[in-house]
């Protein structure tokens, strides 16, 4: 059974850092492209940044640009948000999510449980 | 980016009764659009790909049709376990959500 399971969110002040993991199992984690979505009550679902399967490649929007990391390490089937400079704005639900079929266009299936980032002073 | 807008933003439904959700993108998208259902404090999950396909273990109830630009998602006979958010997502070019149907126990 496909699981992910994440960890790592929390209270942070403006300015601050925190890594949020994902736990993967049920499945050849080093096959799939991987993704960090992010939900708020006001901007609703957003991915966030996406990594390719060899964990090679990243991509992400640019509200975060520069300031998040995405990386995958397919030898401990876990993938990886750092995220510095956290502004307020970033405070959201993330969940961590898997491309549903190997290469795009790919919807996204499964999604981890979610953990809660809040970026307050 | 295309934005996907849907509608209504919440119907308020019976149990029994069957409802229409709709998407529209900004621009065509294919077939490649997808619908989640999510309830308080889970995580989405995925209920239609390719417009059209249920996932696995979706019951029969639940149906997607459309192409292009107009999407629609069809319960039939709706569960008390139906009531949730529905979200529409487009994977033509990346990835964009609409902003979510609300479905509500009248």
């Amino acid at each position: 059974q496909v699981h992910l399971v994440e960890s790592g969110g929390g209270v942070v002040q403006p300015g601050r850092s925190l890594r949020l993991s994902c736990a993967a199992s049920g499945f050849t984690f080093s096959a799939y492209d991987m993704l960090w979505v992010r939900q708020t009550p006001g901007k609703g679902l957003e991915w966030v940044a996406v990594i390719s399967s060899d964990g090679n490649s990243g991509y992400y929007i640019d509200s975060v640009k520069g300031r998040f990391t995405i990386s995958k390490d397919n030898s401990k089937n876990t993938l990886s948000l750092q995220m510095n400079s956290l502004r307020p704005e970033d405070t959201a639900v993330y969940y961590c999510a898997r491309a549903a079929v190997v290469g795009p266009p790919y919807w996204f299936d499964p999604w981890g449980q979610g953990t809660l980032v809040t970026v307050s002073s | 980016e295309i934005v996907m807008t849907q509608s209504p933003a919440t119907l308020s439904v019976s149990p029994g009764e069957r409802v229409t959700l709709s998407c529209r993108a900004s621009q065509s998208v294919g077939s490649n659009l997808a619908w989640y259902q999510q309830k308080p404090g889970q995580a989405p999950r995925l209920l239609i790909y390719g417009a059209s396909t249920r996932a696995t273990v979706i019951p029969a109830r639940f149906s997607g049709s459309g192409s292009g630009t107009d999407f629609t998602l069809t319960i039939s006979n709706l569960q008390s376990e139906d009531f949730a958010l529905y979200y529409c997502h487009q994977y033509n070019t990346w990835s964009t959500f609409g902003q979510g149907t609300k479905v509500e126990i009248k």
